[in-house]
């Protein structure tokens, strides 16, 4: 059974960038046919995407992040990665890692890691 | 402001039948697929609905996803007080070209 587990920071400074690993367990990142994204959740608010990434390192990010979004793959420790530069409190929230089948079908998801953007 | 509209709040009493509406454009659900994610209070989101109208395995039977146009629509009958929650639709849009998702919906059962 596929597990995905993130974890990093749980606390960036403003401006500073934010960093977190996705582990992927149960299955390999190299297997193919599924791309691994990155979503985010407020407290309180919704979902957004963020973007995902092949196991060829080929990457995809939403427009709207898209100038301080950065996505890695690690084939050999079976993980992959997320960087966030410049990051304000607006970037305060929950962020998931989950393997994509095709256009957004996420499943399964990792538990969420809390990143708290503060002086 | 979200690209799909969804309403921030339904409810209904146990056994009801309950739908949640998501209303997008020509770009987004009109052209691809639909998923829907159930997210229960402090966990994270679990996948519902994909391909509009297919359940994965394990999701009961009294979930159901339907697609007309530019707006789809998640059924929950004999609604149960395990369904509290929020729920979500997702879909790519091919103008913003990335994923959007509704602003979700609470569902209270009464």
């Amino acid at each position: 059974q596929l597990q995905l587990q993130e974890s990093g920071s749980g606390l960036v400074k403003p401006s500073q960038t934010l960093s977190l690993t996705c582990g992927v367990s149960g299955g390999s990142i190299a297997s193919g046919g599924y791309s691994w994204s990155w979503i985010r959740q407020p407290p309180g608010k919704g979902l957004e995407w963020i973007g995902y990434i092949w196991h060829s390192g080929s990457a995809f990010y939403s427009p709207s992040l898209e100038s301080r979004v950065t996505m890695s793959v690690d084939i050999s420790k079976n993980q992959f990665s997320l960087k966030l530069t410049s990051v304000t409190a607006a970037d305060t929230a929950v962020y998931y890692c989950a393997r994509d089948t095709y256009q957004g079908w996420f499943d399964p998801w990792g538990q969420g890691t809390l990143v708290t953007v503060s002086s | 402001q979200s690209v799909l509209t969804q309403p921030p709040s339904a409810s209904g009493t146990p056994g009801q039948r309950v739908t949640i509406s998501c209303s997008g454009s020509s770009s987004n659900i009109g052209t691809n697929t639909v998923k829907w994610y159930q997210q229960l209070p402090g966990t994270a989101p679990k996948l519902f609905i994909y391909r509009d109208d297919q359940r994965p395995s394990g999701v009961p039977d009294r979930f159901s996803g339907s697609k007309s146009g530019t707006s789809a629509s998640l059924a929950i009958s004999g609604l149960q007080s395990e369904d509290e929650a929020d729920y979500y639709c997702a879909v790519w849009d091919d103008s913003l070209n990335g994923l959007v998702f509704g602003g979700g919906t609470k569902l209270t059962v009464l």
